[in-house]
């Protein structure tokens, strides 16, 4: 596709059970983001990869969290012992350099019941 | 560190009015400023950056934007608004051009009235 996806677009977890989120970003994007929006509030950092290494992970808010990007291109967000609190957009973004334009997916919704 | 401040949670105005969208930043270093829409059911769009190169920066869609260090403020103009301008407007800052780490603001919701 044209643009960078995400799926599942929905996802609704058990509060304790594992998931998995992926993003597909623009082809020939080096650089890809995590963000995570929760309800009224803007997008918040997570973490940055430039290639398959992640150049910024400051953002993740604890070791439940984790993100790869083995090959470059596609990346996995993990969140391990769901908690209701990581109810929240998962927002993926990919730009071809860390100073040019970043373009957004149109996230994943995750609810923790 | 770095923080936005957008006041207020929503904005309505009538079409062909004024629209404004404020928006201060707090940085340590001279900031990268970015001005994102989130049209319904579509992912971020970027509306305008500033990178110190102009302090007045043109974006798309007719809005713009002016850097104004000694307020350190960001706001967002249009000289008339559009009913297809109705969205959620973030601005957001970064210590650097690269979009590697952006604050975000948590966003104003503008309505468009006929």
């Amino acid at each position: 596709g044209a643009g960078v996806s995400q799926t599942p677009s929905n996802k609704v977890t058990e509060k304790g059970k594992y998931v998995e989120l992926r993003c597909d970003p623009i082809s020939g994007h080096t650089a890809l983001y995590w963000y995570r929006q929760s309800l009224g509030q803007g997008p918040e950092f997570l973490i940055y990869f430039q290639g398959t290494g992640a150049a910024d992970d400051s953002g993740l808010p604890n070791d439940r969290f984790f993100a790869v990007r083995p090959e470059g291109s596609v990346s996995t967000l993990k969140i391990q012992r769901t908690e209701r609190g990581d109810s929240a957009v998962y927002l993926c973004a990919s730009s071809f350099g860390p100073g040019d334009e970043a373009f957004f997916g149109q996230g994943t919704r995750l609810t923790v019941v | 560190a770095q923080s936005v401040t957008q006041l207020g949670s929503h904005v309505s105005v009538s079409e062909g009015a004024l629209v404004l969208l404020r928006c201060n930043y707090s940085s340590s270093v001279p900031p990268y400023l970015f001005w994102y829409v989130q049209y319904p059911n579509q992912g971020l769009q970027l509306l305008l950056k500033y990178t110190s190169a102009a302090t007045l920066v043109k974006g798309i869609n007719g809005f713009e934007a002016e850097f104004k260090k000694s307020e350190t403020s960001f706001h967002l103009t249009k000289p008339s608004a559009h009913m297809s301008d109705a969205a959620e407007y973030f601005c957001a800052v970064s210590d650097s051009g690269a979009n590697s780490k952006l604050t975000f603001g948590k966003g104003i919701t503008l309505s468009v009235r006929p």
